[in-house]
């Protein structure tokens, strides 16, 4: 079946650095992929997405290309802050559902 | 107001009991869902319900039960709990189960603690 896989985590960075999270995929035909976000004891919430190949989805700094050619949905921000500090997941939608990675942990540390 | 809210927000209770879990959405939503994310932060669709009527059962065991009286409420009833229900439990809605762009909203959780 259709499948998400991320870079394993923790991922910890200091204020300002540059930030990817490696996001690739499984799936027949062009799925939908998104990045949600799930803050400390908060439910996720959507944080950006793409319908098509070549799209480029953007949010309070965060931009992820879906790239057909590679299968991939990679996560950058140029200059991430404490306030960044989440668990992210990728995810693509298949047969009325979305499919979830297994989640990247990142800390921030000031 | 909330946009997805789920009581209660921890729950809990012994091995055998049986409990509910209940989401409301006030989106005006056709499609709520219900996720399990186990300790690892793995999340995965159980069930999922558009127009009260059920969509996706993810092979989930039948102790698990979701019941819709109406297109705003999802609830989820357990039956003889076990040590491995334990897990946070997520609601969730979208204005569309056919949309493949829709965008999925997601209540707070339910911390299920087995003992």
């Amino acid at each position: 079946g259709d499948s998400v896989t991320q870079m394993e985590g923790p991922v910890t960075l200091s204020e300002e650095a540059f930030l990817t999270i490696n996001c690739t995929y499984t799936a027949t035909g062009y799925p939908s992929l998104f990045w949600y976000v799930q803050y400390p004891g908060e439910g996720l919430q959507l944080l950006l997405k793409a319908t098509k190949a070549d799209d480029k989805g953007s949010n309070k700094g965060f931009e992820a290309t879906y790239r057909k050619e590679t299968t991939s949905f990679h996560l950058e921000k140029g200059s991430v802050q404490v306030s960044d500090s989440a668990v992210y997941f990728c995810a693509l939608y298949s047969s009325e559902k979305l499919v979830f990675g297994k989640g990247t942990k990142l800390t921030v540390n000031p | 107001d909330t946009a997805v809210s789920q009581t209660p927000k921890y729950l809990v209770t012994q091995m055998g009991n049986d409990k509910s879990i209940k989401c409301e959405q006030n989106l005006g939503h056709d499609t709520m869902y219900w996720y399990k994310q186990d300790s690892k932060k793995f999340l995965k669709i159980m069930f999922s319900y558009n127009n009260k009527e059920l969509i996706i059962n993810e092979t989930v065991p039948n102790r698990f039960s979701p019941k819709s009286p109406d297109k705003a409420h999802l609830n989820l009833h357990i039956n003889s709990l076990e040590l491995g229900d334990s897990a946070v439990y997520f609601c969730a809605s979208s204005q569309d189960s056919g949309g493949r762009t829709d965008t999925q909203y997601f209540g707070p959780g339910t911390r299920l603690t087995v003992l």
